[in-house]
């Protein structure tokens, strides 16, 4: 069974759309994270979530909305796209404080934006 | 956040020890050591942690200076499979730390 799950894999849309990815878990982890890696392959936190409740917001646009109805999901709703968006965005979770198994990641998706 | 330095890329052979470097200078006392890699195309993969002893699992061992300035990731036997980018990362093992990524080394593994 797979952890740490986004849907969907690719996503291809044009400039000024506005598009989701899920991410669910089942790990039982209590904290989700938002990570965006860009074309010089850097990662970068940009949201997480602890028991439904933000608790990082880096200095991400506007346009960048995470929504977590439970503690086993988090979703990241863009609106009004832009070319820079372009980028794999991963979800990972992890029990609070790190835990032993630390982070795990799910499979990223892949934003295209033309 | 405390800063890691790693080699940008290293080479290894098949089926040979790989020493994996990190330098962390500016450690702090309630700093762990932890050690992710990225495969091509797929998420970053936790490979260890540790605070101040050596530590072993299935994947590999870390060793730990005592002064904990610096540390190695050591993989026993390199396969094609560990090719990959491994990032040294400083986190405090409090709630609403982060995880926050270096450029990290690019290890490639001949066959």
């Amino acid at each position: 069974d797979t952890a740490v799950s986004q849907t969907p894999k690719y996503l291809v849309t044009q400039m000024g759309n506005d598009k989701s990815i899920k991410c669910e878990q089942n790990l039982g982890h209590d904290t989700m994270y938002w990570y965006k890696q860009d074309s010089k392959k850097f990662l970068k936190i940009m949201f997480s979530y602890n028991n439904k409740e933000l608790i990082i917001n880096e200095t991400v646009p506007n346009r960048f909305s995470p929504k977590s109805p439970d503690k086993a999901h988090l979703n990241l709703h863009i609106n009004s796209l832009e070319l820079g968006d372009s980028a794999v965005y991963f979800c990972a979770s992890s029990q609070d404080g790190g835990g032993p198994r630390g982070y795990t990641f799910g499979s990223g998706t892949r934003l295209t934006v033309v | 956040d405390a800063k890691t330095t790693q080699p940008n890329s290293m080479e290894s052979n098949e089926e040979e020890p790989v020493h994996l470097p990190c330098n962390h200078s500016t450690i702090s006392g309630t700093d762990y050591i932890h050690w992710y890699r990225q495969l091509p195309s797929q998420g970053p993969e936790y490979v260890i942690h540790g605070l101040t002893s050596n530590v072993n699992n299935r994947m590999a061992s870390l060793a730990i200076a005592e002064d904990r300035k610096s540390s190695t990731l050591i993989l026993h036997r390199a396969t094609l499979r560990d090719a990959a980018v491994y990032y040294c990362i400083l986190r405090e093992e409090t709630s609403g730390s982060r995880l926050t990524f270096g450029e990290g080394t690019q290890l490639t593994v001949n066959p």
